[in-house]
């Protein structure tokens, strides 16, 4: 079955710095990678998403890549805010199943 | 719409006792899902209903069961508690499966503690 891994687990950055979280993923089939922000107390929010015949999206600070031959597709936040301070979850789609990497805790530094 | 709406929000329970976490959702979503969060290991799929009488098992499913009667609901049954069972739990729905161009909502959790 899919495999995800997410690297790094905690990620701390100074507001206004750029954040990248990486995840790679097992079954060269799964074609849909969703990212979620999880903030304290809620349930995961869907931020932006990238289906397998695209290379890239971007959605005003947030962007996601995918590269398809490594198997690994990537999270980039421009410019944070303390308000991006939350975790992240990437998704890679299997059949009818969401498979998650194991989150990322961003902190954002005034 | 009220969303995705899970009870209830906190749960104490023995080892061997039983109990049934409540989803419901008010979009007319075909897709539900169950899934757990532990620490360090992300969110695992637990069973899922790509509709109404339709079930099957996710990443995790030993120790729950589910029913799919209506759309509205999916319920998630654990027959006799262990402590390996205390999680956080979370419903989600989408009107059809992840991947497709529809959003999965998730609801607010459940926090489950086996003693």
């Amino acid at each position: 079955g899919e495999n995800v891994e997410q690297h790094p687990s905690t990620l701390s950055v100074q507001e206004g710095d750029s954040a990248v979280i990486k995840c790679t993923y097992s079954d060269s089939a799964s074609n849909y990678f969703p990212w979620y922000k999880q903030e304290l107390g809620k349930g995961p929010q869907l931020i932006i998403d990238i289906r397998s015949n695209v290379g890239e999206k971007k959605d005003q600070r947030i962007a996601v890549t995918l590269n398809k031959t490594a198997k690994h597709f990537s999270l980039h936040i421009t410019e944070t805010q303390p308000e991006d301070s939350a975790v992240y979850f990437c998704a890679a789609r299997n059949t009818d199943k969401l498979i998650f990497g194991t989150g990322t805790r961003l902190q954002v530094f005034p | 719409n009220a969303g995705v709406t899970q009870t209830p929000k906190f749960q104490v329970l023995k080892t061997g006792q039983s109990m049934t976490l409540q989803c419901a959702q008010d979009m007319n979503h075909e897709y539900m899902s169950w899934y757990r969060q532990d620490p360090g290991m992300g969110l695992r799929l637990i069973h899922y209903s790509v509709g109404a009488g339709i079930t099957d098992q996710g990443e995790v499913p030993n120790g729950y069961n589910v029913s799919r009667s209506t759309t509205e609901d999916f319920p998630l049954r654990l027959l006799s508690a262990a402590p390996s069972q205390t999680s956080v739990y979370f419903c989600a729905s989408s009107y059809s499966t992840p991947g497709s161009q529809e959003t999965q909502y998730f609801g607010p959790g459940t926090r489950l503690l086996v003693l």
